[in-house]
């Protein structure tokens, strides 16, 4: 079985500073692992993903992630956080098998000026 | 390159009446196609997807049904809607022949029901 948690509904940080939003996962299976961005009333943007080549994955916008077998984490970073990175993100796992994926509940990102 | 369409963007509906949600992919063949919805504060739902003309796999019995009529045409429908099916709902795609473990969806930009 599959499972995706995003351990924080809500992240504030100030502009400049560094961001973290949390990821641990659950897969009986090799999983394939996303992070997605969601502005209000848009659709979901990929932002990043993990298929079992570089465990440090670089995505757009400055954003990356790192995949951590022993901790079951893809905690999605940022070194200096944008007003226009203010956004929902969604983590996302996926097994190689399968078409089906698990999204995260999604941690709102506040970004202050 | 390839783009997906959904529309219409916004819809306000009333209790009872029928639905119909449109997504189309341009610029490849045979893709997988989802229909997801997003109610206020909640996740992402899967609720359909496709692999084919004509195959539909539903993941949560509803008061919705999908269709896939063309290679890259997917449509959501209801015949009476009801309040609860309220929502943010994101139409998908992802390339066939490989899994979405390896690619990601490309999401359409959602249509915004609210059923009054």
């Amino acid at each position: 079985a599959q499972s995706v948690t995003q351990l924080d509904s809500h992240v504030s940080v100030s502009e400049g500073t560094p961001v973290l939003l949390r990821c641990n996962y659950s897969s009986s299976y090799s999983p394939s692992l996303f992070w997605y961005v969601q502005h209000p009333n848009k659709g979901l943007q990929l932002l990043l993903k993990y298929t079992s080549a570089a465990t440090l994955v670089k995505g757009i916008n400055g954003f990356e992630a790192e995949f951590k077998k022993s901790e079951t984490s893809f905690h999605l970073t940022k070194p200096s956080a944008h007003m226009s990175d203010a956004a929902e993100y969604f983590c996302v796992v996926g097994n190689t098998g399968g078409f089906k994926t698990i999204f995260g509940a999604g941690t709102r990102l506040f970004v202050k000026a | 390159s390839q783009t997906i369409h959904q529309w219409p963007a916004t819809l306000v509906q009333p209790v009872g009446s029928p639905l119909s949600l449109e997504c189309t992919v341009e610029g490849t063949s045979n893709p997988n196609l989802y229909w997801y919805r997003q109610a206020a504060g909640r996740g992402l739902q899967l609720l359909f997807y496709s692999v084919g003309i004509g195959q539909i796999s539903s993941e949560v019995p509803q008061n919705l049904s999908a269709s896939r009529p063309q290679d890259r045409q997917f449509i959501l429908s209801s015949k009476k809607l009801l309040l609860s099916d309220s929502g943010f709902y994101l139409c998908a795609w992802s390339p066939s022949g490989v899994r979405m473990a390896n690619y990601g969806y490309t999401f359409g930009s959602g249509t915004r029901l609210t059923v009054v």
